[in-house]
């Protein structure tokens, strides 16, 4: 299976900084990336597929980029809500799976 | 505004089959594809199979031999059975709406629910 490994594991970032994730896979998986993101007790919430297209309703502070095995999530201005565990997952090898999160946390 | 809320016993017996029941608001499941994934303690996300609005399945092979997904659009839930659980099947419980497009392979998930935490202990 294709492993998604993301860094870093955590992070701590202020309210107005701008943030990159990494997630990296053990083979090219073209575009076929979405990145989620988790608050603990709600339930995740897609914010990009195909790599870079936002999905509707999802603030433009948040952007996606890469393809092959590189891969981003910018958040160009973090927002007090942004604070969270964000997710790749991969849907170009069967079966899809996920990276291990990455932690935004407050400084 | 589709919303999917899972629900089941928040603790299995070893050996025992554990069951779990997503019920779907705001869309039917007679559209889409509908599946379960997991999150053992600590562990990354793990997909563990969908059920189509057709009724067919996909298991990821990892589990396939334990599990099954059905549904019931009459109440517009659809289930999951894991059969034979061990403590390594403890993990919170996620049930998704997927999308599949044609020219694609696989698929993303754009709904979740929030989660059900399954204990596997004596």
């Amino acid at each position: 299976a294709i492993q998604l490994t993301q860094s870093p594991s955590s992070l701590s970032a202020s309210v107005g900084d701008r943030v990159t994730i990494t997630c990296r896979a053990s083979q090219g998986i073209s575009s076929a990336l979405a990145w989620y993101q988790h608050k603990p007790g709600k339930a995740p919430k897609l914010l990009i597929y195909d790599a870079s297209t936002l999905e509707s309703g999802v603030p433009s502070r948040f952007s996606g980029s890469g393809s092959g095995t590189d891969f981003t999530l910018t958040i160009s201005s973090l927002q007090p809500e942004d604070f969270a565990t964000y997710f790749c997952q991969q849907f170009d090898y069967y079966p899809c799976t996920f990276g291990q999160g990455t932690r935004l946390e407050i400084k | 505004q589709v919303q999917l809320q899972e629900s089941g016993p928040g603790l299995v017996k070893p050996s025992e089959t554990l069951s779990l029941t997503c019920t779907v608001s705001g869309d039917s499941l007679s559209s889409y594809y509908w599946g379960w994934i997991r999150q053992p303690p600590g562990k990354g996300l793990e997909w563990i199979g969908y059920i189509s609005y057709s009724g067919n399945t996909n298991y990821n092979p990892s589990l396939k031999s334990r599990v099954t997904i059905s549904v019931d659009t009459s109440k517009n839930q659809y289930s999951l059975k894991l059969r034979s659980v061990t403590a390594a099947d403890t993990a919170v419980y996620y049930c998704a709406r997927e999308v599949h497009r044609s020219g694609y392979f696989l698929w993303y998930f754009d709904n979740w629910g929030q989660g059900t935490l399954v204990t596997v202990s004596s």
